[in-house]
């Protein structure tokens, strides 16, 4: 079982909205702002999507947002489109024993 | 450009150990950050399992402390990982990553193209 919980799958059309969460405990996401978001497609390598719960490294979409509130930290991507079709990981830093916790992976489709 | 690239035999014996390295380009390991591995079980989600700083520090996931080594040989600019006692439950696509740590931020914002490891006799 995964240190931080999100949901198995979400779904949407191009062109929507979809938000993605991740729930933690104070001991990682609601304790630190530390929360970052990997974007992974069939047979690659994670990619960072967004770090430090609301910053977008150089060249990632504008499309993509974080936030958080609490425990719970969230991924949007706005203006869906079919090449976001992918797996989307959250992490965290954490202070409980390990460096860094994973959430189990939300398997994004694009209908 | 930051890259990474692993290496390593593909396929282990149980109860083997099973060493991996990781080349780093583009950016000298000695400069700072902090260089991890995490694994990916077929069709699964990612595990963190260890990570170095460039002082030589070392952090383990608790669940692999005991049979997880993790090293940085900085003239060759790259960094190794050894896992003993393999079985099965480890046959996994393992990536290795650089992570920013305190200074540079927690994220892993460059990984490798990951390596399938195959624990099989």
């Amino acid at each position: 079982q995964s240190a931080l919980t999100q949901p198995a799958s979400v779904s949407g059309s191009p062109g929507q909205s979809i938000t993605i969460s991740c729930t933690g405990t104070r001991s990682d996401v609601g304790g630190y702002n530390y929360v970052s978001w990997y974007q992974q497609h069939p047979g690659k390598a994670p990619k960072l999507m967004i770090f430090d719960v609301t910053n977008r490294p150089s060249g990632v979409s504008t499309r993509f947002s974080g936030s958080k509130s609490g425990n719970t930290a969230s991924l949007t991507i706005s203006g869906l489109q079919t090449d976001d079709e992918a797996d989307y990981y959250c992490s965290s830093y954490t202070s409980s024993g390990t460096l860094v916790v994973f959430g189990g992976g939300t398997k994004l489709t694009v209908l | 450009q930051v890259q990474l690239q692993e290496s390593g035999p593909g396929l282990v014996k149980p109860s083997e150990t099973l060493s991996l390295a990781c080349a780093v380009s583009g950016y000298s390991i000695r400069s700072g950050y902090y260089w991890g591995w995490v694994r990916q079980h077929p069709g699964k989600g990612l595990e963190w399992i260890a990570t170095i700083d460039y002082t030589g520090d070392t952090y383990y996931h608790p669940s692999h402390k005991s049979r997880v080594t993790i090293s940085v040989d900085t003239s060759k600019n790259q960094f190794s990982l050894k896992l003993n006692s393999v079985t099965a439950a480890d046959t996994a696509i393992y990536y290795c990553a650089r992570w920013g740590g305190i200074a540079n931020g927690r994220k892993f914002d460059y990984w490798g193209q990951g390596t399938l490891v195959t624990v099989s006799s």
